[in-house]
């Protein structure tokens, strides 16, 4: 979907380490949402933003923060990263209506 | 407590064999479910929204049907380019909320 962006496609983190993950829209859409994929377990929504400078906890929050200072971008942050990270994150814009391409993330 | 399920886990097909997918849920109050088609490594493609019980959607050979507990994807005549696991997910009236099911994984063979 051309109108969600992330970045970068795939990392590989060391365990303590911290990163942050890109998600930009072209629209200008209020929400914005952070979803990880993980096999077995169905997607499950991280934190989500219906404007800038709202944001929200989703169902499994723990360990990521968030920022939203615009509308365009809305980064999800790890501070300390664990191996239980490691999945794959979509960013998500319009109610789940359109997902970005992913970022396949490795903590080791 | 909240839930969806998705039956069956995977799913095989001739070409041209119709079947249908199916989710359940348990929710309190539901705002709208939603179906979507994801192709490995990509990210989901929303498919349709229903909103209440009896509503249907059809998009090519696809299907969507609501009822109180439960949605099915309903696939005629399928094509090889249909295979791809087929994701259902609801939201509930408390905007918090929302619940994926873990999917469908649907091949059909020509």
């Amino acid at each position: 979907n051309a109108g969600v962006t992330q970045t970068p496609k795939f990392h590989i983190l060391k365990t303590g380490q911290s990163m942050t993950l890109q998600c930009a829209q072209d629209m200008n859409h209020g929400y914005l949402s952070w979803y990880r994929q993980d096999p077995g377990m169905g997607l499950r929504r991280i934190h989500y933003s219906v404007a800038a400078g709202i944001t929200d906890k989703g169902e499994v929050p723990d360990g990521y923060n968030v920022s939203r200072s615009n509308t365009e971008d809305f980064p999800l942050r790890l501070e300390s990263a664990a191996p239980s990270q490691t999945s794959v994150y979509f960013c998500a814009q319009r109610l789940e209506q359109f997902f970005g391409p992913g970022t396949r993330l490795t903590v080791l | 407590e909240d839930q969806v399920t998705q039956s069956p886990e995977a799913l095989r097909l001739q070409e041209g064999e119709s079947s249908s997918l199916n989710c359940s849920y348990t929710v309190s109050g539901l705002r709208g479910l939603f179906w979507y088609r994801q192709d490995p490594g990509k990210g989901p493609e929303f498919l349709f929204t229903l909103y209440s019980a009896g509503e249907e959607k059809e998009k090519e050979r696809l299907k969507a049907t609501l009822t109180k507990k439960e949605s099915f994807l309903h696939i005629t005549a399928p094509k090889p380019e249909d295979s791809a696991t087929y994701l259902c997910a609801v939201q509930i009236y408390n905007f918090n909320k929302f619940y994926f099911g873990s999917g469908t994984k649907l091949n059909v063979k020509p």
